[in-house]
């Protein structure tokens, strides 16, 4: 059983819809990830969360908002997405400082933009 | 800048049989860490083994283990007695000693089906 959990399974939205993935972790990490992953490609990191603050946004549009409301919380906020935006969201998470060399990831985020 | 290569697309093996899934690596890093993650069709990213680059002995995780070659810089992946279960994208990563920053650098994948 993962214990990086996300909700929901399976997303299909309009373009001028708002809607947020959600990502819970339970092993006291403090690092936490937002990665997108397209059909048949590996994933490609988006945000890292360090401590509850923002440390790293890959030039990510700003149609994806992230949002660390606690150390075990990682919210995607989604506005006005794109039909390329359709993926596989992954969360994941580890922990923070030099021990942080093994990522945890969860079961996904399926989304598609209509 | 560090870059990871997976050389075999897709592979299959006889469920019971033995396969080795090939990766190599380029980085001027000394200290590092390598991992293989399986993605089944359910989509999740599953951590199959861990090796930290400035240990020799190789890491086994029961019918999972790794061929490290530093030297090479390969890093290659053998599953012994097949099951149907280890179908799934198999991929390759590495990852830069100190500290995560969620700076895993994957490879393309290698998609293996296990037939019974």
């Amino acid at each position: 059983d993962t214990e990086v959990t996300q909700t929901p399974k399976h997303l299909v939205m309009g373009m001028t819809n708002k809607k947020s993935l959600k990502c819970e972790q339970h092993m006291g990490h403090r690092a936490m990830y937002w990665y997108k992953q397209k059909a048949k490609k590996p994933p490609e990191l988006m945000f890292v969360y360090s401590y509850e603050k923002l440390s790293i946004n890959e030039s990510v549009p700003s149609r994806f908002s992230p949002e660390c409301p606690n150390s075990s919380l990682l919210n995607l906020h989604l506005h006005a997405l794109q039909p390329e935006d359709s993926a596989l969201y992954l969360c994941a998470s580890s922990q923070a400082d030099s021990r942080g060399n093994t990522i945890y990831f969860g079961e996904g985020s399926w989304l598609t933009v209509v | 800048a560090q870059t990871v290569t997976q050389s075999q697309p897709e592979m299959s093996v006889q469920e019971a049989e033995t396969v080795t899934l090939s990766c190599t690596y380029d980085t001027s890093e000394n200290n590092y860490y390598l991992f293989w993650y399986k993605q089944p069709p359910s989509r999740q990213m599953i951590l199959v083994i861990r090796q930290e680059a400035y240990k020799q002995q190789n890491a086994t995780e029961n019918r999972f283990s790794v061929n490290f070659q530093k030297a090479a810089k390969s890093f290659s992946l053998k599953i012994s007695d097949s099951q149907l279960g280890d179908t799934a994208m198999y991929f390759c990563a590495f990852m830069k000693y100190g500290g995560s920053q969620g700076n895993l650098i994957f490879g393309k994948g290698t998609k293996l089906s296990v037939k019974p």
